[in-house]
């Protein structure tokens, strides 16, 4: 069965500091991997996805994440964030036509 | 691109009682999900819907059940509500069994 494990619960940051969310999931076969951003009230919103290919995905609003197969890892990164990127981030990861599994999600927090 | 849209935005009903959600999917978009998404947590799915046919279902129980029509749009229905039942209700279309998904913006279900 599949899993995903966020490893940071909250991340505290300051505006214009880089900031990395670490992802680790588990699967026995080959997955999808995906970022969602969720602001207050809302939904989720699709950040980016690796599907195949190169390893690292650019998204959108300047987020990136680097797929590492043998860590079973898809971390995601920005090298400087405002204040309008504090929201809650969950990773996710899919097995072919089946279910998305998600992480329990990490609360990024930036501060002036 | 019209979105997912869902109805009510907010709920609340009574321990024992029915509920039913409506969703509408992204157009051109064959395959919905939903998920539960309880305060503090990651979106746990609770099944899947593709051209009207389940293919895919959580551990929840006999007493959520869905439907997907002809038009692709969704209902979610959970018969003899409990307390524990009380979360966000997502409902999220994706183009393609392996793409990421649209969600909407959620029904806030409490029960009482």
């Amino acid at each position: 069965a599949q899993s995903v494990t966020q490893l940071d619960s909250q991340v505290p940051v300051f505006e214009e500091a880089p900031v990395e969310l670490r992802c680790n999931y588990s699967s026995s076969v080959s997955v999808y991997l995906f970022w969602y951003v969720q602001y207050p009230n809302q939904g989720l919103q699709l950040l980016l996805k690796y599907l195949s290919g190169s390893t690292l995905v650019k998204g959108i609003n300047g987020f990136e994440a680097e797929f590492n197969k043998s860590q079973t890892s898809f971390h995601l990164r920005k090298p400087s964030v405002h204040i309008s990127d504090t929201a809650e981030y969950f990773c996710a990861v899919k097995e072919d036509a089946g279910k998305s599994t998600f992480g329990d999600g990490t609360t990024l927090t930036v501060k002036p | 691109e019209t979105g997912v849209t869902q109805s009510p935005t907010h709920l609340i009903k009574t321990r024992g009682q029915q509920v039913t959600l409506r969703c509408s999917s992204q157009s051109g978009h064959n395959t919905v999900s939903w998920y539960q998404q309880a305060l503090g947590q990651g979106p746990q799915f609770i099944f899947q819907y593709y051209r009207e046919e389940e293919n895919g279902r959580g551990n929840f129980p006999p007493r959520f059940s869905g439907l997907q029509f002809p038009n692709y749009s969704s209902e979610l229905n959970v018969n003899a509500l409990e307390l524990d039942d009380s979360a966000l209700y997502l409902c999220a279309s994706s183009l393609e069994q392996w793409s990421g998904y649209t969600f909407g913006s959620g029904t806030r279900l409490t029960v009482v």
